[in-house]
């Protein structure tokens, strides 16, 4: 199977600092991933679409000063809460979009990312 | 605007039976809709895709109708087990999107109790 990791699995800082979060696939190559946001109870927000080698693009009200996103690899994507506050906490998931295959319209997602802005 | 909607209410449901969810979508034309499966805590994992002109999809114990007309994607689980306990989530992706983008509903959690 396709398998898609993100590290850490859970995360607590202090308001006004930086998080990176990881998102690895770990057996297929990637050229696009995407970055979700997810509220308790609520539905999974697209925030951003990440292609290799090129700049991310993003949502509709998404700042991207923000929401730094680095697709270095063809399996490596990272996410960085710049400035991070209490209301930027939720479930940060990614997925990953297969090259090729019989899976090409399918995505794999991570386990997700809790992050905690104290 | 664009919507997709899934019953909020919890669907309880006795092992054995069939469970049936329902997503509407709106202002919406849609390449294909899949179905995933998301447990607390964790990533959505992938069920079924099916695409614009097809009208059903199976695997195993689960079934997926698409109607195109009714703007309407029916989900089953038959045979339901407590396993099955989790909250599905329907995505769609726009025709006039290459990137496989995904809009999701905000899912329906299925109970399944002994």
């Amino acid at each position: 199977g396709a398998v898609v990791s993100q590290h850490p699995s859970r995360v607590i800082c202090k308001s006004g600092t930086s998080v990176k979060i990881e998102c690895r696939s770990l057996d297929f190559q990637a050229t696009t991933m995407f970055w979700y946001r997810q509220f308790p109870k609520q539905s999974l927000m697209l925030m951003a679409t990440s292609n290799e080698g090129s700049k991310a693009t993003y949502e509709q009200g998404v700042e991207k000063d923000k929401f730094l996103i680095n697709h270095a690899s063809l399996t490596l994507s990272t996410l960085t809460v710049t400035s991070a506050h209490p209301e930027d906490s939720s479930f940060y998931i990614c997925s990953a979009h297969r090259l090729a295959g019989n899976y090409r319209n399918e995505q794999f997602f991570g386990p997700g990312t809790r992050l905690t802005v104290l | 605007s664009q919507k997709i909607e899934q019953n909020s209410e919890a669907l309880n449901i006795q092992e054995g039976k069939t469970a049936t969810l329902t997503c509407n979508y709106t202002n919406y034309s849609p390449a294909y809709l899949q179905w995933y499966r998301q447990d607390p805590g964790r990533g959505p994992v992938f069920l079924l895709l099916i695409r614009e002109n097809e009208k059903e999809k199976r695997k195993e114990r689960l079934k997926v109708t698409f109607d195109t007309t009714l703007k309407q994607s029916l989900f089953h689980i038959t045979a339901s087990q407590p396993a099955d306990s989790a909250t599905y989530l329907c995505a769609l992706t726009p025709l006039t999107d290459s990137w496989g983008k995904l809009q999701f509903g905000a899912g329906t959690q299925v109970v399944v109790t002994p």
